[in-house]
């Protein structure tokens, strides 16, 4: 089993439209998880640290289910600039990216 | 504030050549990763360096080294490159082992 799994999607969804990724862990020692995203051929960005109480950061929620081992990243309201592939971020020990959700906002 | 700047930013290489990336962190950051990322797949973790030292390594083999300088700058080296070996190589910033990394624009290699 991977360290850290994700639906690689694609995700294709109207603008306006509320999205969901979650993204499980297998190690419940891991303790520092993040969501970046990555536009085609360009490096991965920061998009949010993911804490336990969870946090938000405009239209982007993300949150920790410590229980059932795994993390997700809301989004809401979508815009077509939101098109992009969502990595997550865990592991312990060593920082691990799952493959990757493809998301794809259509007008 | 400079981000995390890498050079080259492209480069073609042939098989059995070895190869030198450098990467320079953001400004205030001590610790750079290395990562290698094929097309349509996550970043894979090479290693980490931290206080000029390798702390973390991935499941690469020992042709890949680096180095840490004391302005905290660092190389990726890869010896005997493979065809395999093509892919875009990011490097990431962060201050202290454990928080938030920033990724340069990576350089991307090409093994032929």
């Amino acid at each position: 089993r991977k360290e850290v799994e994700q639906d690689p999607g694609p995700f294709n969804v109207p603008e306006g439209a509320t999205v969901a990724f979650n993204c499980t862990y297998s190690n419940s020692a891991s303790q520092s998880f993040f969501w970046y995203r990555q536009d085609c051929r360009k490096e991965p960005k920061l998009l949010m640290s993911v804490y336990s109480s969870g946090n938000e950061d405009g239209r982007f929620t993300a949150q920790l289910n410590r229980a059932s081992q795994y993390i997700s990243l809301l989004i809401r309201d979508s815009k077509l600039s939101d098109s992009a592939t969502y990595l997550c971020v865990g592991g312990y020990q060593k920082v691990t990216f799952g493959i990757g959700t493809k998301l794809q906002v259509i007008p | 504030d400079a981000g995390v700047t890498q050079s080259p930013t492209h480069l073609i290489k042939t098989r059995g050549q070895q190869v030198t990336l450098r990467c320079s962190p953001k400004s205030g950051h001590d610790t750079v990763s290395w990562y290698q990322q094929a097309l349509g797949q996550g970043p894979q973790f090479i290693f980490q360096y931290y206080e000029e030292e390798e702390r973390q390594r991935g499941n690469f083999p020992d042709r890949f080294s680096g180095h840490q300088y004391p302005n905290y700058s660092s190389e990726l080296n890869v010896n005997a490159l493979l065809l395999g070996d093509s892919a875009l190589y990011l490097c990431a910033s962060s201050l202290g082992r454990k928080n938030e990394q920033f990724f340069g624009p990576g350089t991307r290699l090409t093994v032929l």
